[in-house]
């Protein structure tokens, strides 16, 4: 079954710095990677999506690959700020159903000030 | 705000008991999906609505069921709750989410905290 893994349960950076979070997938190939944020107690947000045919996407200050060679996507977020704490999912969609999601355990980002 | 509504807040309840959460998807969208998550298992897909009809299933257990209603919305019923069914349940929704490589963004209502004691 497809397995996905972040494989940081926390990072923790100076403000100003670049985050760099890592999502690793095995035993599958997925049309398309997403990236989604969550605050405590609150729902996920969307934040990019990278299909397969694509190497990099950009919005604002935020950065994803993906290397399906490698089987991994990469999340960074540049000239980081306090605001930008927050836990962090890559999610791929399942291969067995229409749209559905299978979702990392996420990644807990703090930056300090 | 997504425009995704979701009852009660909170929900404290005793083993053996069933409860129902309820969801309201963002106006226009046919799609509703449930999502359990837990601090050991992160965010598990339970079940997916279309229009009405079930679409597809994940790690849902036997005791719990969900429906969606004609207007939309939807609910998930847990039963025979044990204390490891303590959970945020998440419901989110598309328009569609249909089609296996086309994307549908998934807007995620505020949870539904649910305490088993």
């Amino acid at each position: 079954s497809q397995k996905i893994e972040q494989n940081s349960e926390a990072l923790n950076i100076q403000e100003g710095k670049t985050a760099t979070l890592t999502c690793n997938y095995t035993n599958y190939s997925p049309a398309y990677l997403q990236w989604y944020r969550q605050d405590p107690g609150r729902g996920p947000v969307f934040l990019l999506l990278i299909r397969e045919n694509e190497k990099e996407k950009r919005k604002e200050r935020l950065k994803v690959t993906f290397d399906t060679t490698l089987k991994q996507s990469l999340f960074h977020i540049t000239a980081s700020q306090p605001a930008d704490s927050a836990t962090y999912l890559c999610a791929l969609e399942s291969g067995g159903s229409q749209g559905n999601l299978i979702f990392g355990k996420g990644t807990k980002l703090s930056v300090k000030p | 705000d997504s425009g995704v509504t979701q009852t009660p807040k909170h929900l404290i309840t005793a083993t053996g008991q069933r409860v129902t959460l309820r969801c309201s998807p963002r106006s226009g969208d046919l799609s509703v999906y449930w999502y359990q998550q837990s601090l050991d298992q992160g965010l598990q897909f339970l079940i997916q609505y279309y229009n009405g009809e079930e679409r597809a299933k994940g790690n849902i257990l036997e005791r719990f069921s969900a429906q969606q209603f004609p207007d939309l919305h939807s609910e998930l019923n847990l039963s025979s709750l044990e204390l490891g069914d303590s959970a945020l349940y998440f419901c989110a929704s598309s328009v569609e989410g249909l089609t296996r490589g086309a994307f549908d963004t998934q807007y995620f209502g505020p949870g539904t905290r649910l305490t088993v004691l």
